[in-house]
């Protein structure tokens, strides 16, 4: 089935410091990618729409400076976390949908995770 | 703003028992709703989706009622391995674009 992969799983890094998040779709093509985020025991937070091409589309409150979101071809998103703070730790999660070969169409896919920790 | 309420819980129940899950939406325009599920540091997976009719996958059941805007997963004989978190989505689609909102779960223990 459809498989959407992301890389790293985990990270641990300085304050100050950026760090990359990269998310593929592994067997499908991925026009739009959507990345999120989840603090302990909150809800998945959509932080920005990746469009393949162009610009994300960020939600509201989402430094879009911050988060810095390239999707250069059609199975590859990344998200940068620049200039990393503690409370930028959390769990990043990234999700396609395959809209050509799911008849399901509000399925989602998503990346394992990637749990980041900033010291 | 657009919301999905679900009871956080924990739900814990013994082996066998049989539990139920509510969530209701805000908009009355929502579309098509899922359940996934998600397991402690995870990433969520599609469950089952919610149809209009109500539909069932094995021991799970999903139903909805757009009059009153719930949904609803009844987990029939849990299993220790049905322990997770569940996760109420709500797509929309508005002005062409389907947007998903989730609820923040509801965490399920079932212990033996």
């Amino acid at each position: 089935g459809a498989v959407v992969s992301q890389h790293p799983s985990w990270v641990i890094c300085k304050s100050g410091t950026s760090v990359k998040i990269e998310c593929r779709s592994l067997d499908f093509q991925a026009t739009t990618m959507f990345w999120y985020r989840q603090f302990p025991k909150q809800s998945l937070m959509l932080m920005a729409t990746s469009n393949e091409g162009s610009k994300a589309t960020y939600e509201q409150g989402v430094e879009k400076d911050k988060f810095l979101i390239n999707h250069a071809s059609l199975t590859l998103s990344t998200l940068t976390v620049t200039s990393a703070h503690p409370e930028d730790s959390s769990f990043y999660i990234c999700s396609a949908r395959d809209f050509q070969n799911r008849a399901i169409t509000g399925e989602l896919f998503f990346g394992e995770g990637s749990r980041l920790t900033v010291l | 703003r657009k919301e999905v309420e679900q009871d956080p819980g924990p739900f814990n129940v013994p082996e066998g028992a049989t539990v139920a899950f509510n969530c209701t939406y805000s908009n009355s325009a929502s579309q098509s709703f899922f359940w996934y599920r998600q397991d402690c540091r995870k990433e969520p997976k599609l469950l089952m989706s919610v149809y209009s009719s109500g539909n069932e996958d094995g021991r799970f059941t999903a139903q909805l009622n757009r009059a009153s805007q719930y949904i609803s997963l009844l987990i029939r004989d849990s299993k220790l391995s049905d322990s997770a978190t569940y996760l109420c989505v709500v797509n929309d689609n508005d002005s062409g674009y389907s947007t998903l909102t989730f609820g923040k779960g509801t965490m399920l223990l079932v212990s033996p």
